[in-house]
């Protein structure tokens, strides 16, 4: 198993232009979360989803979007990006049985000019 | 609601010395916990979790956490420290139940080995 992938590594954006970053499991996990990461502040939780269709907000949704058309894909994505929102970004999935911890991806940095 | 506070924000101690990470949590429910690692340029990996059962709890690399009730404690030990072990430490938190995706984390410790 490959895990949890996301792509791009890297991006710079300039304000006001448009991303979406990418994120796939193959773990057949029902559950799956994006999570910022900026220094001091941990990590905090934009959306999730508890399957295919169901998505909801976390703690700082703003400016971003969420969609789960498939139990394997997650994509996030800014609408019209801000320098508020330079940082990393992680995707994360669990099931719903079982083991309980979330799998982390190797995360998304994120620069904004 | 849940939160996590994680009592120093860098923790510097000497190879062979005792590791001893603090977090502390609230929790309107039972509380799900969990110790996470961050090295450089990585993703998270997790070291150890509680659920339910026993209250100390072994993990990979040789740490091991106990969560105290009483206190609302889950503070993360190892007893002889490798240089291997420099990295970013985080605690996290979650409701039991269906909570699975909601993770509340503390804002992170680093941990610094010296020779």
């Amino acid at each position: 198993n490959a895990g949890v992938t996301q792509t791009p590594k890297f991006q710079v954006l300039k304000t006001g232009q448009s991303m979406t970053l990418q994120c796939a499991q193959d773990m057949n996990h029902e559950y799956m979360s994006w999570y910022r990461q900026d220094p001091g502040m941990g990590l905090r939780l934009i959306h999730y989803s508890v399957g295919a269709g169901i998505t909801d907000q976390g703690e700082v949704p703003n400016g971003y979007n969420v969609s789960r058309s498939t139990t394997e894909d997650f994509p996030l994505r800014l609408l019209s990006a801000a320098p508020s929102q330079t940082s990393v970004y992680f995707c994360a999935s669990t099931r719903t049985s079982g083991s309980v911890e979330q799998y982390f991806g190797p995360g998304t940095r994120l620069t904004v000019t | 609601a849940q939160s996590v506070t994680q009592l120093g924000s860098h923790v510097s101690v000497s190879e062979g010395a005792l590791v001893l990470l603090r977090c502390n949590y609230s929790s309107s429910v039972p509380p799900y916990l969990f110790w996470y690692v961050q090295y450089p340029n990585q993703g998270l990996q997790l070291l150890l979790k509680y659920t339910t059962g026993a209250t100390l709890v072994k993990g990979i690399n040789g740490f091991e956490a106990e969560f105290k009730k009483s206190e609302t404690s889950f503070h993360l030990t190892k007893p002889s420290a490798h240089m291997s072990d420099a990295a970013e430490y985080f605690c996290a938190v979650r409701a039991g139940g269906t909570s699975y995706g909601k993770l509340t984390f503390g804002q992170g410790t680093i941990l610094t080995v010296h020779p």
